[in-house]
């Protein structure tokens, strides 16, 4: 059974503090890693795939990256507009379906 | 576009009741699905389909009734609600055709069962 572990649970950070968040996970044959973000209210929103250790990806302030065992979302002089609940997710070749994790709640502190 | 559209936003039930949560995608997505998000714990999937006339089970399908007649609309019915079933769904669509590529989810709704 695929498992998806993240850590910490909540975060707060200062405005401009960088810090990661980390997904450790647990599957039978790593067909995809997903980060979504969720802000209260809505659903999640999609913000990366990473498919093979040592793959990065990054978008503005958020960097992804994949081993064999975990990935962390790095993220670089946080702003406000970053907090939001940071989810992660894996697929497996067997199933094609995800398994999510129960997030990190990011907070930055203006 | 829309994009994934889910009526309503807040619902409160009695146990018992039954009720029909609706998800429309304009985006021509074959795949559609329905989740539930529970404090301390993950989604989970309850439902999907793959296309129009073709739908399975998720991971906790049990108390749920699906269909999708056309490629747009993937409603989800409760046939009984109990209060196990409070929680917050959300439907979900991706272009891929699976259920995991890229999802896009609609804003959820928030359902209560007294």
């Amino acid at each position: 059974e695929d498992q998806v572990t993240q850590s910490p649970e909540a975060l707060r950070l200062q405005e401009g503090e960088s810090s990661s968040l980390n997904c450790s996970y647990t599957v039978s044959g790593l067909r995809g890693l997903f980060w979504y973000r969720q802000d209260p209210g809505k659903g999640p929103e999609f913000l990366f795939t990473l498919y093979s250790a040592g793959e990065e990806k990054e978008k503005e302030r958020l960097k992804a990256t994949l081993t064999k065992k975990e990935s962390f979302l790095h993220i670089t002089a946080p702003k406000p507009e970053d907090s939001a609940t940071y989810l992660c997710a894996v697929s497996n070749f067997g199933n094609e379906k995800l398994t999510f994790g129960t997030g990190t709640r990011l907070t930055i502190i203006p | 576009n829309a994009g994934v559209t889910q009526t309503p936003k807040f619902q409160v039930l009695k146990t018992g009741q039954s009720m029909t949560l609706q998800c429309a995608q304009d985006m021509n997505h074959e795949y559609m699905s329905w989740y539930r998000q529970d404090p301390g714990m993950g989604l989970r999937l309850i439902h999907y389909s793959v296309g129009a006339g073709i739908t399975d089970q998720g991971e906790v399908p049990n108390g749920y009734n699906v269909s999708r007649s056309t490629t747009e609309d993937f409603p989800l019915r409760l046939l009984s609600a109990a209060p196990s079933q409070t929680s917050v769904y959300f439907c979900a669509s991706s272009q891929a055709g699976t259920g995991d590529e890229k999802l896009f989810f609609g804003s959820g709704t928030q359902l209560s069962v007294l």
